[in-house]
């Protein structure tokens, strides 16, 4: 079975600096899809950025950009010049090609200091 | 309304009583997914329904019961709950298809207690 791996349960950051967010993931499978969720505090989740796992070229999505090793099987998340809005819990999740069963990580906690 | 909605947002109940939750999408997806959030643990997935039918059912407790009337309506139907259901109940959608992410859109969540 698919499993995800966050090592960091807390990160902490000071605005404006940039801040990497590891995540691992085990699988048998050559095509799959990686997600990066945010959920802020009593907020709800939403999606930050995406992978296929086909593609050799990194997601970027303005400040937030992945470091994508599959031979590795790690999905990091940048975060360039942090704002007090992306303090969050952050979700690192895998999903088969052909199945709908996403696994998530079991997130870290990012603290953004002013 | 738009994307995922969820009432109750929060509800506290017995052990004996008999509750459901209500998920809404208003985003045109064909499937339509249960989370369970606990503290410090993955988010758990719970049923899955595809074109309103279930496809995925991961060993959850009887005393939960899914019902998926239609493509955008989603519930869960709760009754005898213990203690250690207290969670974060997470409704997601998605348009599925054979070729895409198929990246799941979430609903507030529902908070709940169960005394």
């Amino acid at each position: 079975a698919q499993t995800v791996t966050q090592s960091q349960p807390e990160m902490s950051v000071q605005e404006a600096e940039t801040v990497t967010l590891s995540c691992t993931y085990d699988t048998s499978e050559s095509d799959y899809y990686l997600f990066w969720y945010k959920q802020p505090p009593s907020r709800q989740m939403i999606l930050v950025i995406r992978q296929e796992a086909y593609k050799q070229q990194n997601a970027t999505e303005n400040r937030f950009s992945v470091n994508f090793q599959k031979a590795a099987k790690s999905f990091s998340l940048k975060i360039s010049d942090s704002q007090l809005g992306d303090a969050a819990m952050y979700f690192c999740a895998y999903r088969g090609s052909w199945n709908n069963d996403m696994r998530f990580g079991a997130g870290t906690r990012l603290t953004v200091k002013p | 309304e738009t994307g995922v909605t969820q009432t109750p947002r929060h509800l506290v109940m017995g052990m004996t009583n008999k509750k459901s939750l209500k998920c809404e999408q208003h985003l045109g997806h064909n499937a339509m997914y249960w989370y369970k959030q606990s503290a410090k643990k993955p988010l758990e997935l719970m049923f899955v329904y595809s074109l309103e039918e279930r496809v995925e059912n991961n060993s959850v407790p009887s005393r939960f019961s899914p019902e998926c009337p239609n493509s955008s309506h989603l519930f869960l139907h709760l009754h005898t709950l213990q203690p250690e259901d207290s969670a974060l109940y997470l409704c997601a959608s998605s348009q599925d298809s054979l070729a895409g992410p198929n990246e799941q859109f979430f609903g507030p969540g529902t908070r709940l207690t169960v005394l």
